[in-house]
């Protein structure tokens, strides 16, 4: 079975930064992309953020581009998200999921409060 | 960036209605496009890939049509279950943008 397990959500001020972390089992991690997807407070969902099964090609939303960083590690069946010069709409729920023609399975997502 | 714009906004509807919603594309993405289902304070879920592809495990009422620019969801018989927000997402080319959402109420 399909396990993806987020972590590394909290609390952070404006212009911090926070790594979150995405442990994928069940599946050969190597041979997916990965996604983050994130909701805010009320709102509807977005993409972030995606990573091809090598890490060799990255992508971004234009809201996150130049202060978010993807990458993952095969070796740990990890995905990662680096968010730095955090703002207050970025805060959110922040979701990984693997892509299978787009995101298919998806974990239980971590929240993620940018706030003073 | 290509826009998703999905309608309605929200509806009601009785248990055993038929229901549609509807996805638009700004520029044609063949058929990359999935729905998903969202219950409140959970994870989505899929429900359709490539358009029309039942997600396994997913109900037969629920069907996917469309390609190019038009897209829409169905569920044939509205069931207590299907009480839920409902997101288009294309993954034709990167940003991959999600249309707004379709909360469907009970009637």
């Amino acid at each position: 079975e399909v396990q993806l397990l987020e972590s590394g959500g909290g609390l952070v001020q404006p212009g911090g930064s926070l790594r979150l972390s995405c442990a994928a089992s069940g599946f050969t991690f190597s041979n997916y992309g990965m996604s983050w997807v994130r909701q805010a407070p009320g709102k509807g969902l977005e993409w972030v953020s995606g990573i091809s099964g090598s890490g060799g090609s990255t992508y971004y939303a234009d809201s996150v581009k130049g202060r978010f960083t993807i990458s993952r590690d095969n070796s740990k069946n990890t995905l990662y998200l680096q968010m730095s010069s955090l703002r207050a709409e970025d805060t959110a729920v922040y979701y990984c999921a693997e892509q299978n023609y787009g995101p298919d399975v998806w974990g239980q997502g971590t929240t993620v409060t940018v706030s003073s | 960036d290509i826009q998703m714009t999905q309608s309605p906004s929200s509806l009601s509807a009785s248990v055993g209605d038929r229901v549609t919603i509807t996805c638009r594309a700004s520029q044609g993405i063949r058929n990359d496009l999935g729905w998903y289902q969202q219950k409140p304070g959970k994870a989505p879920k899929r429900l359709i890939y490539v358009a029309s592809s039942l997600q396994s495990g997913v109900p037969s009422r629920f069907s996917g049509s469309g390609s190019g620019t038009e897209f829409t969801l169905t569920i044939s018989s509205l069931q207590p279950e299907d009480f839920a927000t409902y997101y288009c997402l294309q993954y034709n080319s990167y940003p991959w943008t999600f249309g707004q959402g379709s909360k469907v109420e009970i009637k």
